[in-house]
């Protein structure tokens, strides 16, 4: 079946612009998560959707940084008033549910901004 | 958060089995270990789990302490394509769902 998709693949945006970056998870899949890996840095969790419940932001560096998640399936995170700090890859996962499961990642969004 | 530690680098040659070692002393009684790699310029990709005894598939081994206070992963026939960053992750109760990565095994694979 169809894996996690995310896109655009590349992003380049000026400083101060918006950009919204977007993750089709796998069909069925309860719970996404998004990740950043900066250049030559590890992956670091940023928010965690997990069916209804309230989503766990505990990782969003700022209040720049917002997701959301639509109908359960797909989800959108959205960084206001881009920095140059912010360039990075943007991964999104998703699993059956539980914390126990296995994550299936997409490809990412590789943001710039200049 | 349960720790891991992972040496931060392995080299192997090319067909040779390869075991990557990680400890994860602090893990909690009910969560999984958890492995994945993350090859050049993509994202990272699921290798195998288990909680107590050993698992094989089609990618690995692992090998589970029997304190589960470490594990191995074991690639039995190292290929090139299988350079990439590993990682072990204890998944469950010490991560509430997010995976928290540390620094892992850069793996080289000598041809």
């Amino acid at each position: 079946g169809a894996g996690v998709s995310q896109s655009p693949s590349n992003k380049v945006t000026e400083k101060g612009k918006d950009v919204e970056l977007r993750c089709d998870p796998i069909s069925g899949h309860t719970a996404l998560y998004w990740y950043r890996q900066s250049l030559g840095q590890g992956l670091e969790f940023l928010i965690y959707f997990q069916g209804n419940s309230a989503p766990d932001k505990s990782g969003l560096p700022s209040d720049r940084f917002s997701a959301e998640r639509t109908g359960g399936s797909v989800s959108t995170l959205t960084i206001q008033r881009t920095q140059q700090e912010d360039s990075a890859v943007y991964l999104c996962a998703s699993s059956a549910g539980t914390a126990q499961e296995t994550q299936y990642f997409g490809p990412g969004t590789r943001l710039l901004v200049l | 958060d349960a720790k891991t530690t992972q040496p931060n680098s392995m080299e192997s040659n090319e067909e040779e089995p390869v075991h990557l070692p990680c400890n994860h002393s602090t893990i909690s009684g009910t969560d999984y270990i958890h492995w994945y790699r993350q090859l050049p310029s993509q994202g990272p990709e699921y290798v195998i789990h288990g909680l107590t005894s050993n698992v094989n598939n089609r990618m690995a081994s692992l090998a589970i302490a029997e304190d589960r206070k470490s594990s191995t992963l074991i690639l039995h026939r190292a290929t090139l394509r299988d350079a990439a960053v590993y990682y072990c992750i204890p998944t469950g109760s010490s991560n509430t769902g997010k995976l928290i990565f540390g620094q892992g095994t850069t793996l080289q694979v000598k041809p």
